[in-house]
C-alpha cells in the first residue's frame, strides 16, 4: 500500500494528451513539492518533473505537472509511442513516523 | 556527467547481511549541494526510498527500515554503502543508487532524484 494513491493504469492514442493523477495528503503532496518519474521498461527511473512543474534539461515540454491541495497531475500531450512507461509520483512526508521520501504505486501508460 | 554504478552480491542468504556499494564518477559525493540516497524495487512493484547519507556522514532513514539500514560514505573513494541486515525474501529487490537534491522552496520542501544508477538485482534466497 503506497502513501501516494495513483491509478494502476492509463492509456490514450498517439496525438492524444492524457493525464496521471497523484493523490496525498497534508503531511506530503500539502505541504511539499511533488515530482515526477518516467520508467521505461528495464530501465532506472528517470526524472522527468520536479517541484510540482519544472522539467529537466532535455524533457519535451509535451509533459507538464500541476498541484492543488493534496493532488498532483502529470500531464502528456501529443502522446508517443516512446511514452509507454511507468510513471510515479514522489513527495517529502513529514509524518509523525519520521520524515522520508514516499512514492506514488506507479502508473503503467498504454499507447493503444 | 554524473554517472552512478551499484555493486555487490547478488544473492544474499536469508538473515544475512546485504551490502552494496555506489560508485559515483564525473561528480564528488563531497559536494555539499548533494545528498546520496537509495532507493529499492521489488519485482513487478513500486520504488521505496531507503534513505540518505550527506557527506558529512549525517544520516536519515526510511521509518519503516531504520532499524536494519546503515548507510556510509567514503569520500576518499568517492562512494557510499548500504547494509541492510536480518534479511528475508521480502527484502529481495532491484537496489538503486541516486543522487538527491534537497532545498527549500516557496511551495514547500524540495527534494528529488536527478542521477540515478542502472540498478542491481539482489536476490535473498538460501
Amino acid at each position: 500500500q503506497s502513501v501516494l494513491t495513483q491509478p494502476p493504469s492509463a492509456s490514450g492514442t498517439p496525438g492524444q494528451r492524457v493525464t496521471i493523477s497523484c493523490s496525498g495528503s497534508s503531511s506530503n503532496i500539502g505541504s511539499n513539492t511533488v515530482n515526477w518519474y518516467q520508467q521505461l521498461p528495464g530501465t532506472a527511473p528517470k526524472l522527468l518533473i520536479y517541484s510540482n512543474n519544472q522539467r529537466p534539461s532535455g524533457v519535451p515540454d509535451r509533459f507538464s505537472g500541476s498541484k492543488s491541495g493534496t493532488s498532483a497531475s502529470l500531464a502528456i500531450s501529443g502522446l508517443q509511442s516512446e511514452d509507454e512507461a511507468d510513471y510515479y509520483c514522489a513527495a517529502w512526508d513529514d509524518s509523525l513516523n519520521g520524515h522520508d521520501v514516499v512514492f506514488g504505486g506507479g502508473t503503467k501508460l498504454t499507447v493503444l | 556527467q554524473v554517472q552512478l554504478q551499484e555493486s555487490g552480491p547478488g544473492l544474499v542468504k536469508p538473515s544475512e547481511t546485504l551490502s552494496l556499494t555506489c560508485t559515483v564518477s564525473g561528480g564528488s559525493v563531497s559536494s555539499g549541494s548533494y545528498y546520496w540516497s537509495w532507493i529499492r524495487q521489488p519485482p513487478g512493484k513500486g520504488l521505496e526510498w531507503i534513505g540518505y547519507i550527506y557527506y558529512s556522514g549525517s544520516t536519515n532513514y526510511n521509518p519503516s527500515l531504520k532499524s536494519r539500514v546503515t548507510i556510509s560514505v567514503d569520500t576518499s573513494k568517492n562512494q557510499f554503502s548500504l547494509k541492510l541486515s536480518s534479511v528475508t525474501a521480502a527484502d529481495t529487490a532491484v537496489y538503486y543508487c541516486a543522487r538527491e537534491i534537497k532545498g527549500i522552496a516557496v511551495a514547500g520542501n524540495l527534494n528529488y532524484f536527478d542521477y540515478w544508477g542502472q540498478g542491481t538485482l539482489v536476490t535473498v534466497s538460501s
